[in-house]
């Protein structure tokens, strides 16, 4: 049965910070990985999809990574802005299109 | 593209009551989701559906709840006899379903993208 745990929960920065979010995952058979933004009350926004055949995916200032051998992903968010602030979430497929979350990342970047 | 949208946003009801709510996928995806969100939780996964055919349901998905998806294109889920239990937000998600040998940006087509939700109070 896979599990997503995500670490840390919370994570308070200043801008423009460098910072890594990290998830893992206890079945290394995923087909994908997907890490998704929501900020308070509202739905998820899809952020990055890596396939299991790919180690990184990049979009603008953030950039994902994927190795199914240590059953980890990290997301790197680059020169932290305020509105990065929002809850990370890290869902993992493995090929049932059952996606399982992690419980999240609470991000605050302070100006 | 206009996204996935889900109705109502916002529902509260007495104990007992039934409940309905409706999503609408982005038009060329085949697949469609429900997930469950409560406070400080990760979503948790209810049904889906690969056109109108309910291929999975979740153990959470107890008799009370039932999805449809007519024609493979808007899905509802309603919810009989309410509990408290239940007060939470219920997300609605769709993708494309990536077929084997295809073209085309892979990682875009086996995105799932989420609606805003639909928060259920139960009092």
């Amino acid at each position: 049965k896979q599990e997503v745990t995500q670490i840390p929960a919370a994570l308070s920065v200043p801008e423009g910070e460098n910072l890594v979010l990290n998830c893992s995952f206890t079945d290394s058979a995923i087909y994908n990985l997907q890490w998704f933004r929501q900020d308070p009350g509202k739905g998820l926004t899809s952020l990055l999809l890596i396939q299991s055949s790919q180690r990184e995916q990049t979009s603008g200032r953030l950039n994902a990574s994927l190795d199914k051998s240590s059953g980890r992903s990290t997301l790197y968010i680059a020169a932290s802005q305020p509105g990065d602030s929002a809850t990370y979430l890290c869902a993992a497929d493995s090929g049932t299109y059952k996606y399982i979350f992690g419980t999240g990342t609470r991000l605050k970047v302070l100006a | 593209d206009t996204g996935v949208s889900q109705d109502p946003r916002h529902k509260i009801t007495k104990r007992g009551q039934n409940v309905t709510f409706r999503c609408d996928p982005i038009s060329e995806h085949n697949r469609l989701y429900w997930y469950r969100q409560t406070l400080g939780q990760g979503p948790e996964f209810l049904t889906y559906f690969q056109n109108e055919a309910q291929l999975e349901k979740s153990r959470l998905l107890s008799d009370r709840f039932s999805a449809e998806r007519p024609k493979g294109s808007f899905s509802t889920l309603e919810i009989q006899r309410t509990e408290q239990g239940d007060s939470a937000m219920y997300l609605c998600a769709s993708s494309f379903d990536y077929p084997f040998g295809g073209s085309g940006d892979r990682n875009r087509r086996n995105t799932i993208y989420f609606g805003e939700g639909s928060w259920l109070t139960v009092v």
